[in-house]
């Protein structure tokens, strides 16, 4: 199946600094890119939606200036936490689709695990 | 709007049993219909999806799952449950053609095979 990677797999930063999560599609372009932040024992919540070249779709709550997200190419996406702070300690995890239509399945990657202290 | 129903939080099944992790779903028009699995700290891996057509979706490692419009469920299920098997499972949905690119996970299933 189509592998997407995550850098870095685990970070910690102090708070407020920035941190750069990078997604990478590795044998596939990847059309749509989506980014999504998933809590202990919970759910993923989607945070944003991005296509190549356009603007990312921010979901309701989550503020565009905090959480950067740059699809530059149709094999990479990245997210910049900016400012960071204790509560964004969180696990973000990257998805890909290969096609525009909503039948493609999402492949997605490892994940990362970020602490600010 | 859409949304995606997980009725159990965890599901206990002996190893060589037969396994079932429900799910419903609600969305307007047709619904194309995941299920992943996650293992512990790692990304979802896709296992299966309903699109169009048979009822009966086989997937990965043995899975399969049946999408049932008039109950609005997509169960999956495993003849055979390995102690491999045990992870957390998400079923997703999303609306068709005018869905766009919105997927919608269920709260998650926990899936523990004992030995």
């Amino acid at each position: 199946g189509a592998v997407v990677s995550q850098h870095p797999s685990r970070v910690i930063c102090k708070s407020g600094t920035s941190v750069k999560i990078e997604c990478r599609s590795l044998d596939f372009q990847a059309t749509t890119m989506f980014w999504y932040r998933q809590f202990p024992k919970q759910s993923l919540m989607l945070m944003a939606t991005s296509n190549e070249g356009s603007k990312a779709t921010y979901e309701q709550g989550v503020e565009k200036d905090k959480f950067l997200i740059n699809h530059a190419s149709l094999t990479l996406s990245t997210l910049t936490v900016t400012s960071a702070h204790p509560e964004d300690s969180s696990f973000y995890i990257c998805s890909a689709t290969q096609g525009l239509a909503g039948a493609y399945e999402q492949y997605f990657g490892p994940g990362t695990r970020l602490t600010v202290t | 709007a859409q949304s995606v129903a997980q009725p159990e939080d965890q599901v206990n099944v002996a190893e060589g049993n037969p396994l079932t992790v429900k799910c419903t779903y609600s969305v307007s028009g047709n619904p194309y219909l995941f299920w992943y699995v996650q293992y512990p700290n790692r990304g979802l891996q896709f296992l299966l999806k309903y699109i169009t057509g048979d009822n009966l979706v086989k997937g990965s490692y043995g899975f399969e799952a049946e999408f049932n419009k008039s109950q609005t469920s997509f169960h999956l299920k495993k003849p055979s449950a390995l102690v491999s098997d045990s992870a957390l499972y998400f079923c997703a949905v999303r609306a068709g053609n005018t869905g766009g690119f919105k997927t919608i996970f269920g709260a998650g299933t926990r899936l523990f095979v004992k030995a």
